[in-house]
């Protein structure tokens, strides 16, 4: 069992929907990561959060330390946004490393 | 401009050789690390760096050797002890403190 946890696996949307993905943690940790893969393989970091909420564009990331909880939001989506996300966590005992979920994988249709 | 760099970007050998991966970063991280993944599953830790001269087993390092003679390079072997080398592999870095880890863009290899 993954200890990072994601949800749904794969997600089909049409352009233009409120799409949310969400990751689960079980252990302490010093942050979140949220990544994203495109179909060429390269990933990019997309946010690294500790605590609240953080916004670049139409993405939104936000996390309940409480309840170890991560969710990444796309609003108005675009085919464009079709890539794999990434949630990984940043454990308070290992340093840097991190740890992944398995991924979502989004399409969205135009 | 800064980055990380990977070569080649695909590449083929026969089953029973050796063959080393290349990863290259200019932006002065400390720290650095392979990745592998393989379809359907999440990226698995081989190997990391947190100084030069030194690095550390991750989770499946079985079939692997890496070195880090100088702070920006960081090659990985994948040598024929490893049963199923057939992968994604990606190389990153970061800062030492909690930090973005920043991607190269991979190495497909594909063992025939």
């Amino acid at each position: 069992k993954n200890e990072v946890e994601q949800s749904p696996q794969n997600l089909t949307a049409q352009e233009g929907e409120f799409i949310t993905i969400n990751c689960s943690y079980s252990v302490g940790i010093s942050a979140l990561h949220w990544l994203q893969q495109h179909p060429g393989g390269g990933i990019v970091s997309l946010f690294m959060l500790s605590s609240g909420k953080k916004k670049h564009g139409r993405l939104i990331a936000t996390i309940n330390i409480q309840e170890k909880h991560s969710s990444l939001h796309i609003t108005a989506s675009h085919p464009r946004d079709s890539a794999v996300y990434i949630c990984a966590d940043l454990r308070e005992t290992s340093g840097s490393r991190l740890t992944f979920g398995e991924g979502t994988q989004l399409t969205v249709n135009p | 401009d800064g980055g990380i760099t990977q070569s080649p970007k695909y590449l083929f050998r026969k089953e029973g050789q050796n063959v080393t991966l290349s990863c290259e970063q200019n932006l002065n991280h400390d720290a650095m690390y392979w990745y592998r993944q393989d379809p359907g599953q999440g990226l698995r830790l081989i190997y990391y760096s947190q100084i030069v001269n030194d690095f550390q087993k991750g989770d499946i390092a079985e079939g692997y050797s890496v070195s880090r003679e100088k702070k920006e390079s960081f090659p990985l072997t994948v040598t024929s002890a490893q049963k199923n080398p057939t992968a994604f592999y990606l190389c990153a870095s970061s800062t030492l403190r909690p930090d973005t880890q920043y991607f190269g863009p991979g190495t497909r290899l594909t063992v025939l």
